[in-house]
């Protein structure tokens, strides 16, 4: 596609399961970032990918959080038992080698009732 | 300790006039900086970026200005129109991976 795709759109989980969310990026870019938006805030950086690896990986909240990337293409992000603290906007965007500029996904929007 | 500043949460303008976003940064290393705005329910999009060897750079509506010595960044939209009314972030990189944004703006431009 022309864009980074993201899915689902919305997700509502119960706490302590598990969820997965997907991040398809723009076709070639090799750099990919996972953020989150919560109510009234910024953009936290989560974990950035070069390729299918991540060098950092600092932004994760806990261990419950993970992200894997395969083929240097589609990334998942994975919650496991989440908590009502998990609930937010989780966005995507990848980056070409070389360039400056991120482009994002709509955003996966999580509630965790 | 946030290291990129949007003091102002939000903003009121008439149509037709200018919009002023302003954005404060404390690392002098920093030296590529953007701006991104952000619709309801959808990602942030990027509006026009400025590199450090510059002051200056215009994009139809959209001026971005570059202070290095008062690390300030601001957004010049004019004439403002209402489809202009969204959450407006700015980016700063150091040439790293790294980017780091700013809390938001939200501006709300009145016909």
């Amino acid at each position: 596609g022309a864009g980074v795709s993201q899915s689902p759109s919305n997700k509502v989980t119960e706490k302590g399961k598990d969820v997965e969310l997907r991040c398809d990026p723009i076709s070639g870019h090799t750099a990919l970032y996972w953020y989150r938006q919560s109510l009234g805030q910024g953009l936290e950086f989560l974990i950035y990918f070069q390729g299918n690896s991540a060098p950092d990986k600092s932004g994760l909240p806990s261990d419950r959080f993970s992200a894997e990337r395969t083929g240097g293409s589609v990334s998942t992000l994975t919650i496991q038992r989440t908590q009502q603290e998990d609930s937010a906007v989780y966005l995507c965007a990848s980056r070409r080698t070389g360039g400056e500029t991120q482009y994002f996904g709509p955003g996966t929007r999580l509630l965790v009732l | 300790d946030q290291q990129v500043k949007q003091n102002s949460p939000s903003l009121s303008v008439q149509e037709g006039r200018i919009s002023i976003l302003n954005c404060d940064y404390t690392n002098s290393m920093f030296d590529y900086f953007l701006w991104y705005k952000k619709y309801p329910a959808e990602g942030p999009t990027f509006l026009i970026s400025i590199s450090s060897i510059k002051d200056k750079n215009e994009d139809g509506r959209f001026t971005v200005f570059l202070n290095k010595s008062a690390k300030h960044l601001s957004l010049h939209i004019v004439p403002s129109q209402p489809g202009d009314s969204a959450v407006y972030f700015c980016a700063v990189t150091s040439g790293t991976y790294k980017y780091i944004f700013g809390t938001g703006t939200r501006l709300k431009v009145l016909a």
